[in-house]
């Protein structure tokens, strides 16, 4: 079974320039999570799809964060203008109706200079 | 408020010895999931046990076992004959499942274990 796919890895923009993460879920998974992990602590829900709906986005910085989830299936993340303070790991995460278990992909490492 | 505290930043344990990472957790939701994921320096999070706040017996996977004492709020993951590859970030986490399942991850505790 394919895991999370998140693309791309590594990412270093300059403070200001715009960016894209791209996450595609295990086939079949209905929730989808956005998760931001700054160094040194656990990672922090960004927003959360069910479907193609949005769950929760109550901690997503909607001033230059956006989020889709076109046809319920892949997601784009997107940070317009970047901040320096945006420099983490982003997660992309999903789990199936059933099952307690997020299955989470390999993340993307940006980094704002 | 819903939060999860890893009090031990960082451990050591002695290769083929038993280690405990500690983790409470605060929540007046009646039901609810505890995890465990283990981040090595690749950066994926990988999955180790769960246990859900109705289940009686702690939770084991292998090596891995959860000592979860519900009145104490706690959760503990208890790692027997450590190995080399089990140094890593681990992370304790919290979904409560009246609030759309999300994940609330505590602070991590960096492991290292030693030959």
């Amino acid at each position: 079974e394919a895991g999370v796919a998140q693309s791309p890895r590594y990412k270093i923009i300059e403070k200001r320039q715009s960016v894209a993460f791209w996450c595609n879920p295990i086939s079949g998974h209905a929730t989808l999570y956005w998760y931001q992990q700054i160094l040194g602590q656990g990672p922090k829900l960004l927003i959360q799809f069910q479907n193609n709906g949005v769950v929760d986005d109550s901690q997503l910085p909607k001033d230059r964060f956006s989020a889709e989830r076109l046809k319920g299936v892949d997601s784009t993340l997107k940070i317009q203008p970047a901040k320096l303070e945006d420099s983490a790991v982003y997660l992309c995460a999903s789990s199936p109706e059933t099952g307690p278990r997020a299955f989470f992909g390999q993340g993307t490492r940006l980094t704002v200079v | 408020a819903q939060k999860i505290t890893q009090t031990q930043p960082g451990m050591f344990v002695q290769e083929k010895e038993a280690v405990t990472l500690d983790c409470t957790y605060d929540t007046s939701d009646q039901s609810y999931g505890l995890f465990w994921y283990k981040q090595p320096s690749s950066g994926e999070m990988i999955f180790l046990i769960y246990q859900g706040s109705y289940d009686e017996q702690n939770a084991t996977e292998g090596r891995y076992s959860l000592n979860f004492q519900k009145a104490r709020k706690s959760a503990n993951l208890v790692i027997s004959a450590s190995q080399l590859g089990d140094s890593a970030m681990y992370f304790c986490a919290m979904r409560p499942y009246n609030q759309g399942g999300k994940l609330i991850f505590g602070q991590g505790t960096e492991l290292s274990v030693k030959p």
